[in-house]
């Protein structure tokens, strides 16, 4: 199985912060890769796939970057509904494995 | 507009079964393969297992902790993928997502969820 490893597993921010998040396969995938949201009791939410494709209707202030094995959420300037706890997620092979998930408060 | 609708879910004792359903709606079901994700309390996402649309074989994969125990089928005719739940344990308890991707026949993303389902394992 792919092993993947996402850094930090926690962080705080204030509002207007750049914020990023890493995740790191443990073996190279090329960038079958993907970021979802989550928010308390609901379902995820597909962020980023392709490791740099912008799903329909997110905001642009997301984005990814990455290739291989170190991938690159980056959140360009973090707005109060961000707050959520972040996943990453490998599709190059099954078990199409996920991080352990950051989560992400506002100061 | 997409809608994945999970149902059967409850309470079930240790060793018994349990058969989930995920019924689709807004897009052409037999195209795509679906997925199941789970999420143990307070615990992060565990993919769980998918099947292949019926152009690409219909087959399925499991991740290794369900594997011999639970089952996922398809009933393209209704629109509905099956999650059979076999000798379940307690670590099994969790919301089950089912999930669509973006694009037809081959999965590469999750870019829909149904609400979840949550199956309690416990005598």
């Amino acid at each position: 199985d792919i092993q993947m490893t996402q850094s930090p597993s926690s962080l705080s921010a204030s509002v207007g912060d750049r914020v990023t998040i890493t995740c790191r396969a443990g073996q190279s995938i090329d960038k079958y890769f993907n970021w979802y949201q989550q928010k308390p009791g609901k379902a995820p939410k597909l962020l980023i796939y392709a490791a740099s494709s912008l799903q329909r209707g997110v905001p642009s202030r997301f984005s990814g970057s990455g290739s291989g094995t170190d991938f690159t959420l980056t959140i360009s300037s973090l707005q109060p509904e961000d707050s959520a706890t972040y996943y990453c997620q490998q599709s190059y092979n099954t078990p199409y494995t996920f991080g352990q998930g950051t989560r992400l408060e506002i100061k | 507009e997409v809608q994945l609708v999970e149902s059967g879910g409850g309470l079930v004792q240790p060793g018994r079964s349990l058969r989930l359903s995920c019924t689709a709606s807004g897009f052409t079901f037999r195209d795509y393969a679906m997925t199941w994700v789970r999420q143990a309390p307070g615990k992060g996402l565990e993919w769980v297992g998918f099947i292949r649309s019926e152009g690409y074989g219909g087959t399925t994969q499991y991740a290794a902790s369900v594997k011999g125990r639970f089952t996922i089928s398809r009933d393209d005719s209704k629109s509905i993928a099956y999650l059979q739940m076999s000798s379940l344990k307690t670590e099994d308890t969790a919301v089950y997502y089912c999930t669509r991707g973006s694009r037809i026949h081959i999965w590469l993303d999750s870019a829909y969820w149904g609400q979840g389902a949550l199956v309690t394992v416990s005598s």
